[in-house]
């Protein structure tokens, strides 16, 4: 069965500065997506990022970028310039795919709870 | 774009009525969605999957006949919480599949049971 492993619970950051979120998953699947969701205080879960395994290039969404190591499967996530508004439990995820139904269903990790000091 | 929405938002209800939850995918149409459950400062637990026009596959040790979900048309799932109990009393989400089956979240129910 897949797993993701966060083994952060709790990170802080300075405003402007960068910060690193880690995740490691387990899977024997060779085709599948990776996702980094973040739920802020309001609890609306808001898609950050999202990795095809296929695709050897990182992805990058403005600020967040991911380093994504298949061999390692490891994918971490990068937050630049921190802002007040990153505040949020970030959430990994993973999805096998590219096949429909209940087999695409994500398997989350624990989370990582960002905190941004000012 | 990639909106989905959630109805009511929040609903306090008197244990052993029933509660209905709608999950709308605004701007594009979901053969698939999702319903969560989370409890406080926890990841969230799938409970079932969605799919349109035909039943819903429930996860291991969620109670089908508890929990009526329906998804009658490609924008919009529901969720029935049956002869509810304080015990269900939790925040439930709903996501949307896309076309390239990444899931979008609605913004959640928060539902109490007295």
């Amino acid at each position: 069965a897949q797993t993701v492993t966060q083994s952060q619970p709790e990170m802080s950051v300075q405003e402007a500065e960068t910060v690193t979120l880690s995740c490691t998953y387990d899977t024997s699947e060779s085709d599948y997506y990776l996702f980094w969701y973040k739920q802020p205080p309001s609890r609306q879960m808001i898609l950050v990022i999202r990795q095809e395994a296929y695709k050897q290039q990182n992805a990058t969404e403005n600020r967040f970028s991911v380093n994504f190591q298949k061999a390692a499967k490891s994918f971490s996530l990068k937050i630049s310039d921190s802002q007040l508004g990153d505040a949020a439990m970030y959430f990994c995820a993973y999805r096998r795919g590219p096949y429909g139904g209940a087999t695409n269903k994500l398997i989350f990790g624990t989370g990582t709870l960002l905190a941004v000091q000012p | 774009g990639a909106v989905v929405s959630q109805h009511p938002s929040r609903v306090i209800c008197k244990s052993g009525t029933s509660v209905k939850i709608e999950c709308r995918s605004l701007d594009f149409q979901a053969t698939t969605m999702f319903w969560y459950r989370q409890f406080p400062k926890q990841s969230l637990m799938l409970m079932a999957t969605s799919n349109e026009g035909s039943k819903a596959t429930y996860e291991q040790g969620v109670e089908k006949d508890k929990f009526l979900i329906n998804h009658a048309s490609l924008t919009l799932s529901t969720l029935t919480v049956t002869s509810a109990h304080p015990e269900d009393s939790s925040f439930y989400i709903c996501s949307a599949a896309d076309r390239r089956e990444t899931q979008y979240f609605g913004p959640g129910t928060r539902l109490l049971v007295l």
